[in-house]
């Protein structure tokens, strides 16, 4: 199966400007959570959709935004960019069935640097 | 919510000898605890797992445990090697059926030869 993966894998914007990042999960997977990674705050969840519903969400302001698409893939958005958005930011999926495997795979992450 | 907390921040260790990442959680309904480790530059990669009605599980030289009495759970590396060096991370799953991971803070871990 192919892994998780995540475009772009890069990004460099401007505060004040808006970006889309995507997520597409491991065949299978319904389930996808975004996560954002920064030296000082570490991994801090933002939120998962599962069957195009989001189902969990983190204490992230409403400038980050999700979706869900009918093929599971999913995408982020980040309005009104400020320079403390500058993370990496990792999707993760799993199974997310009524199977209970709880085990969740990362892509390779977007690098987003805000100047 | 819940909190993960992970000690040490970073251990050093001889190739060969033992290392052990140790995780506190505050949610008494967790059942999920996975450990991944990420290398410089690449994304958290899973390298073991345990659930709540489990005390032990063991990979070759890897192994977890968990207190649920205690809500603690530890990570044990045996017989390190130089590429173990990486960011070690622990996770809590809350059971409320959503996947949402709660991380601890990481461990460096530095293996030298």
């Amino acid at each position: 199966k192919a892994g998780v993966t995540q475009t772009p894998r890069y990004l460099i914007k401007t505060r004040g400007q808006q970006v889309t990042l995507s997520c597409s999960p491991i065949s299978g997977h319904r389930s996808v959570s975004w996560y954002q990674q920064t030296p000082g705050q570490g991994l801090q969840f933002l939120f998962e959709y599962f069957s195009e519903t989001q189902r969990n969400k983190g204490n992230f302001p409403g400038r980050f935004s999700g979706r869900q698409f009918s093929n599971s893939r999913s995408e982020m958005n980040v309005s009104t960019l400020e320079l403390g958005d500058s993370a990496l930011y990792l999707c993760a999926t799993y199974d997310g069935g009524d199977r209970r495997i709880y085990e969740q795979y990362f892509g390779p992450g977007t690098r987003l640097t805000v100047t | 919510g819940e909190n993960v907390e992970q000690h040490p921040s970073t251990l050093s260790v001889q190739e060969g000898d033992s290392a052990v990442i140790k995780c506190t959680y505050s949610d008494s309904a967790s059942n999920y605890f996975p450990w991944y480790k990420q290398e410089l530059g690449k994304r958290p990669q899973l390298i073991i797992d345990i659930r709540s009605n489990v005390g032990e599980k063991k990979d070759q030289r890897i192994a977890v445990t968990l207190n649920k009495t205690a809500k603690h759970f530890s990570l044990h590396i045996t017989e390190t090697q130089p590429e173990d060096s990486a960011v070690y991370f622990c996770a809590a799953r809350g059971d409320t059926g959503f996947q949402k991971l709660v991380f601890g803070t990481g461990t460096r871990l530095l293996v030298s030869p």
